[in-house]
């Protein structure tokens, strides 16, 4: 069965602390990795797709990399703006829909 | 170019009547996705529309239903609301299958039923 698993599931830094977050999956074929950003309340907000093991994307202050069996997304000096839950998502093995982590919740204090 | 939007944005319905959400895709997007987003659950996956064919299903009962007009417009249907039905429900278009293409998000609707 295809698994997406997100840690830790909260985490709070103080402004200007980096740190990282996992999300590891289960799936044959992998046919690309999706990160996500969502607000309290608001739907989630498409921030990178990941391709293959080795690749990497920037936005900003968030970093994307993709291994085999996981994926990293590394907040270099967060700021309380970063405040958010972050998702991961892959396509399922046998079809086309995407199976969402339970994502992690970040708080970020000034 | 203008996000997806979805009506209406908050909703109170009471236990046992029916309820119908619209989904208005980004142009050009073919592909419509709806998801039910719970505290406990995470985001549950519903359906999947493409070019008005529904090409994807996720586990729930026949109590949810949806369909996809000629312009890609989406609409989901559930019938007799039970209390475990609220929920943020979120409808995602992307131009292509959805593990293929990234999908964008609109607002949600937040479903309270009572």
């Amino acid at each position: 069965e295809d698994q997406v698993t997100q840690s830790p599931e909260a985490l709070r830094l103080q402004e200007g602390e980096s740190s990282s977050l996992n999300c590891s999956y289960t799936v044959s074929g992998l046919r690309g990795l999706f990160w996500y950003r969502q607000d309290p309340g608001k739907g989630p907000e498409f921030l990178f797709t990941l391709y293959s093991a080795g690749e990497e994307k920037e936005k900003e202050r968030l970093k994307a990399t993709l291994t085999k069996k996981e994926s990293f997304l590394h907040i270099t000096a967060p700021k309380p703006e970063d405040s958010a839950t972050y998702l991961c998502a892959v396509p399922e093995t046998s079809g086309s829909r995407l199976t969402f982590g339970e994502g992690t919740q970040l708080t970020v204090n000034p | 170019k203008a996000g997806v939007t979805q009506t209406p944005r908050y909703l109170i319905k009471t236990r046992g009547q029916q309820v119908t959400l619209s989904c208005s895709p980004i142009s050009g997007h073919r592909s419509v996705s709806w998801y039910q987003q719970t505290p406990g659950q995470g985001l549950q996956f519903l359906f999947e529309y493409f070019s008005e064919t529904q090409r994807n299903k996720g586990n729930f009962p026949g109590r949810f239903s949806g369909r996809q007009f000629s312009n890609s417009r989406s609409e989901m249907n559930v019938s007799t609301l039970e209390l475990g039905d609220s929920a943020l429900y979120l409808c995602a278009s992307s131009l292509g299958a959805s593990g293929t293409y990234e999908q964008y998000f609109g607002p949600g609707t937040r479903l309270t039923v009572t």
